[in-house]
Order: C-alpha cells, then structure tokens, then sequence
C-alpha cells in the first residue's frame, strides 16, 4: 500500500536554530500539504503546494516558514529560526485531487529547546 | 473564518454498540467534509468524506450525514470493533480551499 513518509521522526532542536523537515508524498499525487498538530490540541493548516508553489498558506505559516520540492520525490518544510512554540507533530500529507489531504505521514516530532 | 466544533471530546462505546460523532461548522460556503482516524503514533488518515450536495454517504460499518441547513455533520460507526479505538477528527473545507479540522473525539471500544 502506498504511503507517505517522513523524516526524521524526532527532532530537537535549540531555540534560534534552522530545522528541515522532510517528507516523500505518494509518486503519483500533485498536491502537498503540511499540517501541525500541537500536544493535545487540534491539527492545524500550515501550506498547500501545488504545481511547484505554494496555493494556500495559513496565518501560522510566516516569513520563518518556507517549502521546497527539491526533486522529483521529496518535499521539505523549513523553519529558519525556531521558537518554543514551534514544538509540535509536523504532518505531510499528500493527494491526488485538490479537495483535500488524503494520505498523511506519520509525523516528525519538532522539540524545541 | 471557518470554526469547526467537535463533539463529544471522548466517547467510550461497547463493543457491538454503535458511536457518533458530531460537529458543526461556521462557514455556509463550506462545501467538502472529511473524516480522519488517528492511531496512536500514527498520522490522520482519510476515512470517508461527504460534498455539500449530498445529504449521506455510507461505506460498510461508516457512514456520513450532513445537513446544510443546520451546519451539521455526523460520523456513526455501526459494529464497533476494538480496532475503531482513535482519534477521529472531522473538518471542513473552506471557500479558500484551506481545510479546517475539529479538535478530535477519542473513541474507546470496551470489551
């Protein structure tokens, strides 16, 4: 079965510093997607990417953020400078149609210090 | 914006017995509905999803119903099985595109 995968699985990190996280989509989807999901609380909307760019981001989603599809397979989520409150789980998703994610990773674990 | 209300926060069903899961929306121009299972250590995964120009969907032991007039959207599991234990997380998509997801219902099956 197909699936989206993600690395790494945990990461920490001290406060200031830049992070990459990564994510390789199903090979036959178009768009991207990166959610958050703070300890206990709601997942939350970071970005679409379709086409090479980004179609939707959300208010979360500032100048410290950006994404990348570097390549044919892999797509990457930056943080230049991360805060203590940029821990959380960092979902990929990824879909055929533009209706919605469809398939999620399992998530990388961002501890900031 | 759109707000998304989930209900209830945690559900505890016996085995064989039927869950329900509520929530309702904001936004009148919302117009796709998704449902995720989360397991433990594990991402949100597609369930199941409804359109606005359909009133029920039903896919083996789930099925959706939505009612425009009310905002309302409804996920029931018939037959629960101890595997349906999760985290289920309804969401809507808003006019622009950005899907907005409730804050999760914890569903325990009891044996």
């Amino acid at each position: 079965e197909p699936e989206v995968t993600q690395t790494p699985s945990h990461q920490v990190t001290q406060m200031g510093q830049e992070v990459i996280l990564r994510c390789v989509p199903i090979s036959n989807h178009l768009y991207f997607y990166w959610y958050r999901q703070i300890l206990g609380q709601k997942v939350e909307f970071l970005v679409s990417f379709y086409n090479n760019e980004i179609s939707e981001k959300s208010e979360i989603f500032d100048d410290q953020f950006s994404v990348e599809r570097p390549d044919g397979s892999n797509f990457t989520l930056k943080i230049r400078s991360t805060k203590l409150e940029d821990s959380a789980m960092y979902f990929c998703a990824s879909s055929v149609s533009g209706a919605g994610p469809s398939f999620f990773g399992p998530g990388t674990r961002l501890t900031v210090l | 914006g759109e707000n998304v209300e989930q209900h209830p926060s945690t559900l505890s069903v016996q085995e064989g017995d039927s869950a329900v899961i509520k929530c309702t929306y904001s936004d009148s121009a919302s117009n796709y509905f998704p449902w995720y299972k989360q397991e433990l250590g594990k991402g949100p995964q597609l369930i199941i999803d409804i359109r606005s120009n359909v009133g029920e969907k039903k896919d083996q032991r789930i099925a959706v119903t939505l009612n425009k007039t009310a905002k309302h959207f409804s996920l029931h599991i018939t037959e629960t099985q101890p595997e349906d234990s999760a985290v289920y997380f309804c969401a809507a998509r808003r006019t622009d595109d950005k899907i907005i997801f409730g804050k999760g219902t914890r569903l325990h099956i009891l044996p």
